[in-house]
């Protein structure tokens, strides 16, 4: 299955800055989804970002908030702007196993604490 | 998607079996059951998924009826190793790519 490297595996950061989180895999991918899971809860996909095309975002995300890049097939890049304390959560990202059999593999998260 | 429902939580005993129901009405014809495993601080992780009747691996067994509207996650003589959030979703592979996790349900192995 596929191997995902996810940076950095967390951080604090002041209210008002921002944080670039990135997500590696070892093999090239169609798909990427980010996922936001907040303190004692399930997770919520953020978005699905694609190679060479702008990323697709759920109800109560923007892209202003959460700009993703994804220059190739096997990285991508979250940003968490302006950070508040309601953003502090685990950030993960996904791919789907390639015969789609296998489920989906999920990086180890971002612990995001906002202070 | 449709919608899952699961147990909050459940207790068991090292070397118990458990065994965790999901109801999902609202199945369709197409979709299938999967289910995922999610240790404190780390990512969930592919247990195992199954369209009908009976599915094992080396971790766990699934069953599901032929309605298809309930499922159940067996877990054979569990550790304390076993203790996390179990997760179960259903869709088609490929086609619904956006997975909907639910509340899932804690399961706490204890000695």
């Amino acid at each position: 299955s596929a191997v995902i490297s996810q940076k950095p595996s967390r951080d604090i950061c002041q209210r008002g800055t921002s944080l670039t989180i990135q997500c590696q895999v070892d093999s090239q991918v169609t798909m990427m989804f980010w996922y936001r899971q907040q303190p004692g809860q399930s997770l919520t996909l953020i978005a699905t970002a694609n190679q060479g095309s702008e990323a697709t975002y759920e109800s109560g995300f923007v892209i202003d908030k959460f700009p993703i890049s994804r220059p190739n097939l096997t990285f991508s890049t979250l940003t968490v702007s302006n950070m508040s304390p309601e953003d502090s959560s685990i950030y993960l990202c996904s791919v789907e196993e390639g015969s789609g059999g296998n489920g989906y593999t999920f990086g180890s998260g971002t612990r995001l604490t906002v202070v | 998607l449709a919608k899952t429902t699961q147990p909050i939580s459940m207790d068991s005993y090292e070397g118990q079996e458990v065994n965790i129901t999901c109801s999902h009405n609202n199945i369709a014809t197409n979709d299938y059951i999967t289910w995922y495993q999610q240790f404190p601080s780390q990512g969930p992780r592919f247990i195992i998924q199954g369209y009908k009747t009976k599915v094992t691996n080396e971790v766990a067994s699934l069953f599901i009826p032929a309605d298809r509207k309930s499922s159940t996650l067996s877990l054979p003589r569990v550790s304390l190793s076993d203790t996390a959030v179990y997760y179960c979703l259903v869709g088609v592979p490929f086609n619904d790519y956006k997975l909907s996790f639910g509340a899932g349900t804690t399961v706490t192995v204890r000695a």
